[in-house]
């Protein structure tokens, strides 16, 4: 069973509002995803980075998603500005050989 | 880039029964393979990871075939019993990347409904 741990399970905002959402991944697992996953159960690769450096990110989390995982603390995804497009599912992972080990996940509702 | 093609998108079968989902994939490079169950609310469970020179990898309750050749891999559900009602997802990668590239490529998913 993976051992990546999200909070909140739920958050609810109103548009425009910062949206903040975190995740531990597994101890020794150096790299981790944010994916968000539609209502369609479609997952979008948002981004990902290993220790405190961006690897990859799309063009939409270069306006409004930040990502960071600071040294001895939570990583974290947080949307500036919420808009109704971004409700959905976002789900953490850490990549251990290859293979993605998933947190439960983080839904968010914009209001 | 590749694309993956997960079919049926539905699926209910009675207990007991054999359930069959088949994931379609283009790009012959890919070389991990993954099934990947999720629960309503929950995250993405991983039931099995081949690689590719595996063809055939047997779980608790379940087989996965690989087959290279038609570009295809199958998760069977060999007898269904209601704890299996779930979203499966297929997923596919390259080749380990040592630059940022490397991603999972998932299917649409299958909602398996399993009836006592």
């Amino acid at each position: 069973n993976s051992k990546v741990i999200q909070t909140p399970r739920y958050l609810v905002k109103g548009q425009g509002q910062k949206a903040k959402m975190r995740c531990i991944p597994e101890k020794g697992h150096p790299v981790v995803f944010w994916y968000q996953q539609n209502k369609n159960n479609e997952f979008k690769f948002l981004i990902n980075f290993q220790n405190q450096e961006v690897l990859q990110q799309i063009d939409m989390t270069e306006k409004r998603f930040s990502a960071e995982c600071p040294s001895n603390s939570p990583c974290s995804l947080e949307i500036q500005s919420s808009e109704a497009g971004d409700s959905a599912l976002y789900l953490c992972a850490s990549r251990s050989q290859n293979t993605l080990y998933f947190g439960a996940g983080t839904r968010l509702s914009v209001l | 880039g590749e694309q993956v093609e997960q079919r049926p998108p539905h699926l209910s079968v009675r207990e007991g029964d054999s359930a069959v989902i088949i994931c379609t994939y283009t790009d012959p490079n890919s070389y991990y393979f993954f099934w990947y169950k999720q629960e309503p609310g929950a995250g993405l469970q991983l039931l099995m990871k081949v690689f590719s020179s595996t063809e055939i990898n047997e779980g608790q309750g379940f087989t996965v075939l690989l087959n290279k050749k038609d570009k295809q891999l199958s998760l069977n559900l060999t007898a269904a019993h209601p704890g299996d009602s779930a979203v499966y997802f297929c997923a596919v990668s390259p080749p380990y990347a040592s630059s940022g590239s490397w991603q999972l490529i998932f299917g649409s998913g299958t909602q398996l409904t399993v009836m006592p």
